[in-house]
């Protein structure tokens, strides 16, 4: 079955640029959406469609999908972004989910 | 603005059945553009797809939960709902359900709910 791989942890200064990675087999032929949950919360849907942000998203997020690896960034990281963020791509008749990773803001 | 409620024992002895109950408003469970997903997430982990159905009752599932898992819909009363059967403390998670775009995108999820297997 198809594997999304994801980095556990990205540390990144209030203010930085936090960069989140999702790499999979051919992944740039897929489309990945990227989800954002903060604990106790359900996930929600920060990037869709590789890089298009839904309504209510901030312009500091960014999607990008090439190659084997896709990326989400956060420019301008807040304190309000610390949570953890998976990817996910529809292969074969299965949603498939990255193991996600948590973003904490030093 | 849609909203998905999961509804269900919160507790349950291994080897019994796990059922829960979806139900959705502000929106139409009949709308072709969208399937009605299950999705799981033990504590401290990830988040693992359990299955979808679409509004005529086709459904797909996980691989590996396949052989004990099914999923059904009730468009009149604006429901889906969930049954695990044979389950294990490994199935111990919060059991969220959520809507899903044709295109595969997840849009709106409920809460979430907290089901323990455990005698």
């Amino acid at each position: 079955s198809y594997v999304l791989t994801q980095p556990p942890s990205v540390s990144v200064a209030p203010g930085e640029t936090a960069m989140m990675t999702c790499a999979g087999s051919n992944l740039g032929t897929k489309t990945v959406h990227w989800y954002q949950q903060k604990p106790g919360q359900a996930p929600l849907l920060v990037m869709s469609y590789d890089f298009d942000r839904p309504s209510g998203i901030p312009e500091r997020f960014s999607g990008a999908n090439s190659g084997t690896t896709a990326t989400l960034t956060i420019t301008r990281v807040e304190a309000g972004d610390e949570a953890d963020y998976f990817c996910q791509v529809w292969d074969t008749d299965s949603e498939i989910f990255g193991g996600g990773t948590k973003l904490t803001v030093l | 603005q849609v909203q998905l409620q999961e509804s269900g024992p919160g507790l349950v002895k291994p080897s019994e059945t796990l059922s829960l109950t979806c139900t959705v408003s502000g929106g139409s469970i009949r709308n072709g553009n969208y399937y009605w997903t299950w999705i799981r997430q033990p504590a401290g982990k990830g988040l693992e797809w359990i299955g979808r159905i679409y509004n005529s009752g086709s459904t797909n599932y996980n691989p590996s939960l396949k052989s004990r898992v099914i999923i059904s819909i009730d468009t009149s009363k604006s429901q889906f709902s969930l049954n695990l059967a044979s389950v294990t403390a490994a199935d111990t998670a919060v059991y969220f359900c959520a809507r899903a775009h044709v295109l595969g995108v997840i849009d709106y999820w409920g809460q979430g709910a907290l089901v323990i297997v455990s005698s």
